[in-house]
């Protein structure tokens, strides 16, 4: 039973435009979202979190929305850049992290 | 200033045998979790341990086990190993091992089992 899904396995976007990676979640005692970045051979690298009493947060470049009623997140980067090229995974927490399958982003310059 | 640090980087084990696995959390960082990452897949979540108490455990069987010590480094112990534990295992961090404190992740124990 997957709590938390990232649909889209994959996503390719021109560098400068908006790149919008999407989660949905099943069950509503998550308390806190998250989004890691992860490079081969490396740990995921923390994003951006998000309460689930707010709907959005935004930091620099990155922006999550959360819906609770649809019970989805989403992460938009704005401009992508080259170097935004990884995998990203949404995690959910009450305390330890449930995790999606990941999105591979590939930004093409 | 040293992030999370997991030893070793990589081994190869044979069917049959145990490991052990070591992570030095952030400094100041009292909560230690342990992550397998399967190709392909997200990290499926295992253990945490807070203030040397086992506080969560994920579907893994008995064979997974681990141990907080007083200086809050952990290990991680697979024992009767099975080629399905072929996996990047992820030792992550927090001040309190609540989200909104914060997972940092270590880089990783590559674990090959042949």
């Amino acid at each position: 039973d997957q709590q938390v899904k990232q649909n889209s396995p994959s996503l390719s976007v021109q560098e400068g435009r908006i790149s919008i990676l999407n989660c949905d979640y099943t069950n509503s005692m998550f308390d806190y979202f998250l989004w890691y970045k992860k490079y081969p051979a490396e740990g995921p690298t923390f994003l951006i979190s998000i309460s689930s009493i707010k709907d959005k947060n935004e930091d620099g470049r990155f922006t999550v929305f959360l819906n609770k009623s649809a019970k989805h997140l989403s992460l938009h980067i704005v401009p992508s850049q080259p170097g935004d090229s990884a995998v990203y995974f949404c995690a959910a927490s009450r305390r330890a992290l449930t995790f999606g399958s990941g999105t591979r982003l590939q930004v093409q310059p | 200033d040293a992030g999370v640090t997991q030893s070793p980087t990589h081994l190869i084990k044979t069917r049959g045998q145990q490991v052990t696995l070591r992570c030095s959390p952030i400094s100041g960082h009292k909560s230690v979790s342990w992550y397998q990452q399967v190709l392909g897949q997200g990290p499926q979540f295992i253990f945490q341990y807070y203030e040397k108490e086992e506080r969560g455990r994920g579907n893994f069987p008995d064979r997974f086990s681990a141990r907080q010590f007083p200086n809050y480094s952990s290990e991680l112990n697979v024992n009767a190993l099975l080629l399905g534990d072929s996996a990047l295992y992820l030792c992550a961090s927090s001040l309190e091992g609540r989200a909104n404190y914060g997972y940092t992740f270590g880089s990783g124990t590559r674990l090959t089992v042949v």
